[in-house]
């Protein structure tokens, strides 16, 4: 079965610094890849999407790479806020799926 | 409306009580999916309406847990004779169409239903 790895304990980092957010997967690469974020209290918001054949993607101050070698996607954010402070959660959907599979995802926290 | 409405927002019930969660989709999205998130865990498919498709409840944990679509629109998960361990977020989303293909549309989340079961 499709197994989704994500760094469970919190990742502390000050402001102004990039945050690095690792997913890796097991078995064989999905089709696309997605990047989310969660809040307390709230539902999961869209931020990034990555395909198989794509090795980067980028919008505003995020960065999505995906090295389906490795078996792993990297989601950087530069220059981090305070506000970015939230779990951030990686998906994947494999060929013939048609459902998101989600990791357990990573807390970041940004400290001022 | 402008996103995925869920409801209640909260519910507290007793163990052995039926419980039914709500999901108004965004307008025009014909896909639907329903995830449970434990504590401090990830998400968990629990069944997805395409159209008029049969749906997907290949994530439903036991019979005591089901879903409908009623005119491709509104959607309600219901759990019978409800356990300690079903208490959790229901998540509800939606997108444009199915996620399978090379579209790979956004799926937009609800906030959630609180479930829990004393």
């Amino acid at each position: 079965s499709q197994k989704i790895e994500q760094n469970s304990e919190a990742l502390n980092i000050q402001e102004g610094k990039t945050a690095t957010l690792t997913c890796n997967y097991t078995n064989y690469s999905p089709a696309y890849l997605q990047w989310y974020r969660q809040d307390p209290g709230r539902g999961p918001v869209f931020l990034l999407l990555i395909r198989e054949n794509e090795k980067e993607k980028r919008k505003e101050r995020l960065k999505v790479t995906f090295d389906t070698t490795l078996k792993q996607s990297l989601f950087h954010i530069t220059a981090s806020q305070p506000a970015d402070s939230a779990t951030y959660l990686c998906a994947l959907l494999y060929t013939g799926f048609q459902k998101l599979v989600f990791g357990t995802g990573t807390r970041l926290l940004v400290s001022p | 409306g402008a996103g995925v409405s869920q409801s209640p927002s909260n519910k507290v019930t007793e163990k052995g009580k039926d419980v039914e969660l709500r999901c108004d989709p965004i307008s025009g999205h014909t896909a639907l999916y329903w995830y449970r998130q434990s504590l401090g865990q990830g998400l968990e498919f629990l069944i997805y309406f395409q159209g008029n498709s049969a749906p997907d409840k290949s994530g439903l944990p036991s019979d005591r847990f089901s879903a409908e679509r009623t005119g491709g629109s509104v959607s309600t998960l219901t759990i019978q004779r409800t356990q300690q361990e079903d208490s959790a977020v229901y998540l509800c989303a939606s997108s444009l169409d199915g996620t399978g293909g090379f579209g790979g549309n956004t799926i937009y989340f609800g906030e959630g239903s609180w479930l829990t079961v004393v």
